[in-house]
């Protein structure tokens, strides 16, 4: 099975601006969760997707959005980007069964940078 | 306080030697512990999971799960050179938010030839 995948690996930005990052997670896989990680404050949970509804959300402003289509693809979105936003954003896919919990495979992440 | 530490490194060692990586956490909530592995400009590899108090075992690594101490572990036998990375805890709860992970600050291990 390919593994999960995310588009741009790299992205750089000027303060002000909007990004849209893209997820998409094992064949099957129906759970998208996204994190932040940052050198300062390590991977910290931004919110999660099943069934292209929203299940949980992490304490980030509302600056940060996302949403998940009904081939379990995923993209979030920050708007009005802010420098200290610059960071390793990474999507979690987990197949969403009972019992398949523990089992949460990462993408490589896109890396942004907000200038 | 953060709910879950970790002792950030770096730690060194020589081919061969046992590593011990470890985690405490303050939140009797987390039932589920993972550890995951993170080479430089990568996402994280899921190593192995566990739920119970006691020692789980895959190939060369063991997870040690303390649940009265709120403790946990990961050993690496014989470690090599390929083991160099950085190591994150992970933890998560049984009910509500039951996917959502909550990670350590990651380990940053170097293992010399």
């Amino acid at each position: 099975k390919a593994g999960v995948t995310q588009t741009p690996r790299y992205l750089i930005k000027t303060r002000g601006q909007q990004v849209t990052l893209s997820c998409s997670p094992i064949s099957g896989h129906r759970s998208v969760s996204w994190y932040q990680q940052t050198p300062g404050q390590g991977l910290q949970f931004l919110f999660e997707y099943f069934s292209e509804t929203q299940r949980n959300k992490g304490n980030f402003p509302g600056r940060f959005s996302g949403r998940q289509f009904s081939n379990s693809r995923s993209e979030m979105n920050v708007s009005t980007l802010e420098l200290g936003d610059s960071a390793l954003y990474l999507c979690a896919s987990n197949s969403g069964g009972a019992g398949s919990y523990n089992e949460q495979f990462f993408g490589p992440g896109t890396r942004l940078t907000v200038l | 306080q953060k709910e879950v530490e970790q002792d950030p490194g770096p730690l060194s060692v020589p081919e061969g030697a046992i590593v011990s990586l470890n985690c405490t956490y303050s939140n009797s909530a987390f039932q589920y512990f993972m550890w995951y592995r993170q080479y430089s400009r990568k996402g994280p590899e899921l190593l192995m999971y566990t739920y119970s108090s006691g020692n789980k075992e895959d190939g060369r690594f063991t997870a040690q799960v303390d649940k009265s101490s709120k403790y946990i572990s990961l050993f690496i036998r014989d470690s090599q050179p390929s083991d160099s990375a950085t190591y994150l805890c992970a933890m998560r709860k049984t009910s509500g938010s039951a996917r959502q992970l909550t990670f350590g600050s990651g380990t940053q291990l170097t293992v010399l030839p």
